[in-house]
C-alpha cells in the first residue's frame, strides 16, 4: 500500500483478555518499530525489527507484551492479560535502509490502534 | 539515558504571530534531530530534520537549527496559520546497539492558532 496501515483502528477489551494488534509496513521497508502513546508516558519506543528479527526489545514494559514479524513484512503486537494501564494508542512505523546500508531513513508512521481496557 | 525536553503547552497564538517551541536534548554521540507533527485525527508526520551540528531543517515555513553547543533544536515559524494547529513533537535518533534508530520523543506541545 501507499503507507503504513494498522488494524484495528480501535479496540475495546476487558481487563484480563489478550489482544493482537497488526501492522502492515510500507512495502520494501526492512525496519519496523512499535511505539506507544499514552497520556501519562508520552510517546515511548517498544520494539524494533530488522527483517524478521528483533534486536531491540528494550521498550517492552513487561513479559505480557510480545511481538513478531513474518516474511519481513507484517508485524503483530500481542498483549496478554491486559491491564487498564495498557490503554494507549499503539503506533507502528517503518523505514528503509539508508545509503551504504548502515543506517535507516525517515520513519513513516501508521494511524495507530487505540486500545481501551475496561 | 538519552532524552528530549520540550516546552510545556498548550501554546495559544493569534494568526500571523511568530512561533517558537523550545526543545533541548541530552545524548551521547551524534544524534539526528527531528520535529514531528500530529494534526487532529491524523497520524504522526515528519515535519523537518537535521542530521548534524549547524544543519537547518525547514519545511512548510517551519525551521529549526541543530545547535550542539546549546544542545537545542528550537522550532520556529514566522507567521502561523490556523491550519498549523496541532501537537508538535521534538525527537532524537541515533544508531544504538543492534543498529536501532529508535526515536526518543519529547512530551509534545499543543499549538492552538486562533483566527
Amino acid at each position: 500500500g501507499a503507507g503504513v496501515s494498522q488494524s484495528p483502528s480501535n479496540k475495546v477489551t476487558e481487563k484480563g483478555k489478550d489482544v493482537e494488534l497488526r501492522c502492515d509496513p510500507i512495502s520494501g521497508h526492512t525496519a519496523l518499530y512499535w511505539y506507544r502513546q499514552s497520556l501519562g508516558q508520552g510517546l515511548e519506543f517498544l520494539i524494533y525489527f530488522q527483517g524478521n528479527s528483533a534486536p531491540d526489545k528494550s521498550g517492552l514494559p513487561s513479559d505480557r507484551f510480545s511481538a513478531e514479524r513474518t516474511g519481513g513484512s507484517v508485524s503483530t503486537l500481542t498483549i496478554q492479560r491486559t491491564q487498564q494501564e495498557d490503554s494507549a494508542v499503539y503506533l507502528c512505523a517503518s523505514s528503509s535502509r539508508g545509503a551504504g546500508g548502515s543506517s535507516y531513513n525517515e520513519q513513516f508512521f501508521g494511524p495507530g490502534t487505540r486500545l481501551t481496557v475496561l | 539515558g538519552d532524552s528530549v525536553t520540550q516546552m510545556e503547552g498548550p501554546v495559544t497564538l493569534s494568526e500571523e504571530a511568530f512561533l517558537t517551541i523550545n526543545c533541548t536534548y541530552t545524548a551521547t554521540g551524534y544524534p539526528s534531530l527531528f520535529w514531528y507533527v500530529q494534526y487532529p485525527g491524523e497520524g504522526l508526520q515528519l515535519l523537518l530534520k537535521a542530521t548534524k551540528a549547524d544543519d537547518k531543517g525547514s519545511n512548510k515555513g517551519f525551521e529549526a537549527t541543530y545547535r550542539k553547543e546549546t544542545t537545542s533544536f528550537h522550532l520556529e515559524k514566522g507567521s502561523v496559520q490556523v491550519s498549523d494547529s496541532a501537537v508538535y513533537f521534538c525527537a532524537l535518533s541515533k544508531n544504538y546497539g543492534g543498529a536501532t534508530n529508535k526515536l526518543i520523543f519529547g512530551t509534545g506541545t499543543l499549538l492552538a492558532v486562533q483566527p
